[in-house]
């Protein structure tokens, strides 16, 4: 069955700071991936998303996520957070139904 | 303005009652889902319906169940028998070759049980 590892369960990280979140999945065939956040009283956005072609993929906020194949990995990437980021982050892979992985809480301080 | 509509945004019910959670869309997609959240757990699928009067369960269905009689609408019943019902549920759509359109996620219920 298809899951989804997000290693990081929750970042702490001053403003400024980059940032990387790593998501793992295993399943054998092609796959669709994305990124969704969730702001504090908010509900699920996505941030981003890879169909096919380059596998670097730019999102909103400056957000961006390359696939590795080899990997198969998606990990999400940000050259300098703000505080406005903060927020749970969730990494999801579609093959014929949408799974989630776990998470990742990421709080940045000012 | 297309979308998708979950009712109520809160609910209470007292244990051993049964409650339905509606999710209504009219983006004219194929599929529906429901999720369930948890802190620290993120979002499971309970069950997925891709065309109407079918559905499939997903990784934790025990203790609820659905219907699917027109497109427009994807009802999940909390029965008495799932053991910890609190919690908040999502429920999402999608066209069945998803191309470039991902996923549109309902504002979610959030419901207690006491």
């Amino acid at each position: 069955a298809q899951s989804v590892s997000q290693h990081n369960h929750h970042v702490i990280l001053s403003e400024a700071a980059s940032l990387e979140l790593g998501c793992n999945y295993s399943y054998g065939g092609t796959v669709n991936l994305f990124w969704y956040v969730q702001y504090p009283g908010q509900h699920l956005q996505l941030l981003l998303k890879y169909f096919s072609g380059d596998p670097l993929v730019k999102g909103i906020k400056g957000f961006e996520a390359e696939f590795i194949k080899s990997k198969f990995s998606f990990n999400l990437r940000k050259p300098s957070v703000q505080w406005s980021d903060t927020a749970e982050y969730f990494c999801a892979v579609d093959t014929d139904k949408l799974i989630f992985g776990t998470g990742t809480r990421l709080q940045v301080f000012p | 303005d297309g979308g998708i509509t979950q009712s109520p945004k809160y609910l209470f019910r007292k244990e051993g009652q049964n409650v339905t959670l509606s999710c209504e869309q009219n983006l004219n997609h194929d599929a529906m889902y429901w999720y369930r959240q948890d802190p620290g757990q993120g979002l499971r699928l309970i069950y997925y319906s891709q065309i109407v009067n079918d559905f499939q369960k997903g990784d934790i269905a025990e203790g609820y169940s659905v219907s699917r009689e027109k497109k427009e609408s994807f009802p999940l019943t909390v029965t008495s028998a799932q053991k910890n019902p609190t919690a908040f549920y999502l429920c999402a759509s999608s066209i069945v070759d998803r191309g470039l359109d991902g996923y549109t996620f309902g504002s979610g219920t959030r419901l207690t049980v006491v």
